[in-house]
């Protein structure tokens, strides 16, 4: 079974923090995926990587960053957290692009005070 | 750009009944996959069934069946004889075809409830 695992299930943080969120597949996967949960939206796209070092915004990039040095692993940084960044944040792999199905992580629910 | 909208925010049924989440959608794309997801309180978010949008047949998985109406832009989930373990929020979500990378959008959700 594909495995898609997130650092922390809960993390509380302060305004100006730099804060960093992990994400590790174990499947050996192309693709990963950040993505922000917020009651009444669904799940928004901030950050996507289709290869190591490579990336591409989503549709939410403002006040995020990420990084990709190994394949398996994928960071999404808040470079200066604020309150309106408290979120549930759900990291996803998948093995290639083309209808392939997301694996989803547990998911890191950030409070920002 | 492509919206989903679930207009459903939350659902209930009672236990071995059957119930349909209701999900559209607007894109100018002729070749996309539209998914179900599942996101039980324990919050792992899983593949529930997935539909190419070339196939006319309806995808189904054992209790879950789709109604993919594509000139209508619909594409509603349906699951029989509902259990308690169905109770969750329930994302569609669209894919466009192509080299998209697989990117995903997906509507507000709609949390099902499955009453004993």
């Amino acid at each position: 079974d594909v495995k898609v695992t997130q650092s922390s299930r809960y993390l509380v943080k302060r305004t100006g923090e730099k804060v960093f969120l992990e994400c590790v597949q174990d499947m050996d996967h192309e693709n990963m995926f950040w993505y922000r949960q917020d009651p009444g939206l669904g799940l928004r796209l901030i950050y996507f990587s289709y290869d190591v070092k490579m990336k591409e915004k989503g549709d939410i990039p403002e006040g995020y960053s990420v990084s990709r040095e190994k394949k398996e692993r994928f960071s999404l940084i808040l470079e200066s957290a604020s309150t309106n960044q408290t979120s549930m944040y759900l990291c996803a792999s998948s093995l290639t692009g083309y209808g392939d199905t997301q694996y989803f992580g547990p998911g890191t629910r950030l409070t920002v005070l | 750009a492509q919206t989903v909208t679930q207009s459903q925010p939350e659902m209930s049924v009672q236990e071995a009944e059957t119930v349909t989440l209701s999900c559209t959608y607007d894109t100018s794309e002729s070749n996309y996959y539209l998914f179900w997801y599942k996101q039980p309180p324990s919050r792992q978010m899983i593949l529930v069934i997935r539909q190419e949008a070339y196939k006319q047949q309806n995808a189904t998985e054992n209790r879950f069946s789709v109604n993919f109406q594509k000139a209508a832009k619909s594409f509603s989930l349906k699951i029989s004889d509902s259990q308690l373990g169905d109770t969750a929020m329930y994302f569609c979500a669209f894919r466009a075809g192509g080299t998209s990378y697989g990117k995903l959008t997906f509507g507000q959700g709609t949390i099902l409830t499955v009453h004993p």
